[in-house]
């Protein structure tokens, strides 16, 4: 079973600039996650969605960050324009239960943002 | 409101030993989930163990092992047999409301088992 595919691995951009970071969740899974995970820090959640639906987005920077899940699969995270505490790993999460407390969320391999 | 809270921000442990990482939560939902992942240096998030709110022993994975307080509000993660692989993040998370929305992480506690 393939993972959660994330891209690009890493970026830098200046500040001002935009960025977008692509995820592919697991094949049937449901439950999307996006997180921001600051160095030293656990993972913050930004946006959740069901199939197409956002379920929970209420630490969204939303004068800055959108997000979108097209068709219910893919998703796309956007940032513009960048700061430099936008600095951090962008970790992408999905997960097949939606009604459930007991589904574990598995994780992509990250994207790592420089803002300079 | 600090909904995950672990304050161990780090710990050391020697190899073969057992360990203790802390984890308390805040929830008005009866129905929830907790979870605990380990964060290698590599980067990735590797999942470890489950506690449903409403189960009635503490849940288990080899050498993983989840002691749950449902009373305390705790649910700490018991490591045996420290292995050098061992050292990395470990954080604890949860899951809650009728939708499994709010899947949030605690702040973590890097693990360093020494040999």
């Amino acid at each position: 079973e393939a993972g959660v595919a994330q891209s690009p691995r890493y970026k830098i951009i200046e500040k001002r600039q935009s960025v977008a970071f692509w995820c592919n969740p697991i094949s049937g899974h449901a439950t999307l996650y996006w997180y921001q995970q600051i160095l030293g820090q656990g993972p913050k959640l930004l946006i959740q969605f069901q199939n197409n639906g956002v379920v929970d987005d209420s630490q969204l920077p939303k004068d800055r960050f959108s997000a979108e899940r097209l068709k219910g699969v893919d998703s796309t995270l956007k940032i513009q324009p960048a700061k430099l505490e936008d600095s951090a790993v962008y970790l992408c999460a999905s997960s097949s239960g939606h009604l459930k407390e007991n589904t574990e969320a598995f994780f992509g391999q990250g994207t790592r943002l420089t803002v300079v | 409101a600090q909904k995950i809270t672990q304050t161990q921000p780090g710990m050391f442990v020697q190899e073969k030993e057992a360990v203790t990482l802390d984890c308390t939560y805040d929830t008005s939902d009866q129905s929830y989930g907790l979870f605990w992942y380990k964060q290698p240096s590599s980067g990735e998030m590797i999942f470890l163990i489950y506690q449903g709110s409403y189960d009635e022993q503490n849940a288990t994975e080899g050498r993983y092992s989840l002691n749950f307080q449902k009373a305390r509000k705790s649910a700490n993660l018991v490591i045996s047999a420290s292995q050098l692989g061992d050292s990395a993040m470990y954080f604890c998370a949860m899951r809650e409301g009728w939708r499994g929305q709010n899947f949030v992480f605690g702040p973590g506690t890097r693990l360093s088992v020494l040999p």
